[in-house]
Parts: C-alpha cells; structure tokens; sequence
C-alpha cells in the first residue's frame, strides 16, 4: 500500500542534542512537507521541498534543518537551536502541480511525538 | 489577530446528534477551503473541500462556506462514535501559496 512512513513513533531526547526524524513515502510524489501540531496551535509549517535537491523554509524553519537528496525521502533535524522542540511532528506529501488546493489532498503520514527533557 | 480561527472545544454530543464545527478567517483572498478529520495518534486526513461559497454535501457530512462572512462550517448528522475525532479546517491562500490551518476542534460523540 502506498503512503507515508514517520519513524520513530515516538522519540525521546535530552536537551542539547539534536535529533533526527524520518519520512518516506512510496507515492511518487514530488512535493514533501514538514509539520509541527502543538495543542491549541494546529499544524504550523516547518520546511517544504517541492523537487529533490530543493527546500524552502515555511513559517517556523528556525532550529530546524532539513534535507531532500532522494524523491522518497525527507527527513527533518531538529537542533539544539530549537527553543521548544517538544511537540507532534507530522510529514506529508502531494503530486506536482496541485499542492495543496484543488482536489489533491495533502497526505500525512501518522507524525512523530518528540519529547525533549 | 490570527489568521483562522477555530474553537479548539472539547465538544461533546450523544450519539445520532447533528454536530456543527466551525471557522472564521480574516482574509477574503483566501480561495480554497478544506477539512481534515484527525484521529487520536493518527495524521490528518482530508474530508472535504470547496472553493466556493454555498453547500457542498458527501454523506452525512455537508461543507458550508460563506465568502460575505468569511465563516466556513462544517455538519455531521447523525454522528456516529467513529467521528469522534479532531477536525482541522484549512484554507488555501492561492497567491500566497500558503495553507493556513485552523487550531481544530476535538469532538466526542458519546454512545
């Protein structure tokens, strides 16, 4: 079955380190996104990558850093630089050319819950 | 003042209850408008969307958008247990590229 794969399910990590979050999709999709959902907040963009070798930063990108070297793969570091990296982290991807409108929805994978202490 | 809002809830309803969740925005720019149901521990996943203003029925979910009010709706009759969930509105801003996301709502459909 096709669809997107966040591991771990959940991380746990002391303050300082940085730490990474995998996403892999198997839906031949172009474009790829980085989420973070803190309670009361919805879901605030971190990173986007829209072709492999490419990314922008959304609203949040501070602390984070990401990569895209493969078109099924996006992972996401979060660094020491992040002030509260605590939080539910969700990737999700769509085809070229719909993004995030029209009747191509965005897919998510099931996030990452990170906690760092 | 952001630029969706959303009662984050909780709502609670019994079984077979008509449930209303809704959202304000602050931009008439925006263009697309979308719901997502996301269950406990789970990614969203979307439920419906529309771009224009009026009702647009699947089901026993009906998506409600006024564009003159900026206030989108979404309906569930009958609700089931199974929809006890968080629904996330999201709007699509076409010229900014942006997809903006409601702070959702958590709903409770009791039996």
């Amino acid at each position: 079955d096709g669809g997107i794969t966040q591991s771990p399910k959940y991380l746990f990590r002391k303050e300082g380190q940085n730490v990474t979050l995998s996403c892999e999709q198997n839906l031949n999709h172009d474009a790829m996104y980085w989420y973070r959902q803190d309670p009361g907040q919805g879901l605030r963009l971190i990173y986007y990558s829209q072709i492999v070798n490419d990314f922008q930063k959304g609203d949040i990108a501070e602390g984070y850093s990401v990569s895209r070297e493969k078109k099924e793969s996006f992972p996401l570091t979060v660094t020491s630089a992040q002030k509260n990296p605590t939080a539910f982290y969700l990737c999700a991807s769509s085809p070229p050319g719909q993004g995030v409108a029209y009747n191509s929805p965005l897919h998510f994978g099931n996030g990452t819950r990170l906690t760092v202490t | 003042q952001k630029e969706v809002e959303q009662d984050p809830g909780p709502l609670s309803v019994p079984e077979g209850a008509i449930v209303s969740l809704n959202c304000t925005y602050s931009n008439s720019a925006f263009q697309y408008f979308m719901w997502y149901r996301q269950y406990s521990r789970k990614g969203p996943e979307l439920l419906m969307y529309t771009y224009s203003s009026g009702n647009k029925e699947d089901g026993r979910f009906t998506a409600q958008v006024d564009k003159s009010s900026k206030y989108i709706s979404l309906f569930i009759r009958d609700s089931q247990p199974s929809d006890s969930a968080t629904y996330l509105c999201a709007i699509f801003y076409n010229q900014g590229g942006k997809l903006i996301f409601g702070q959702g709502t958590e709903l409770s459909v009791k039996p």
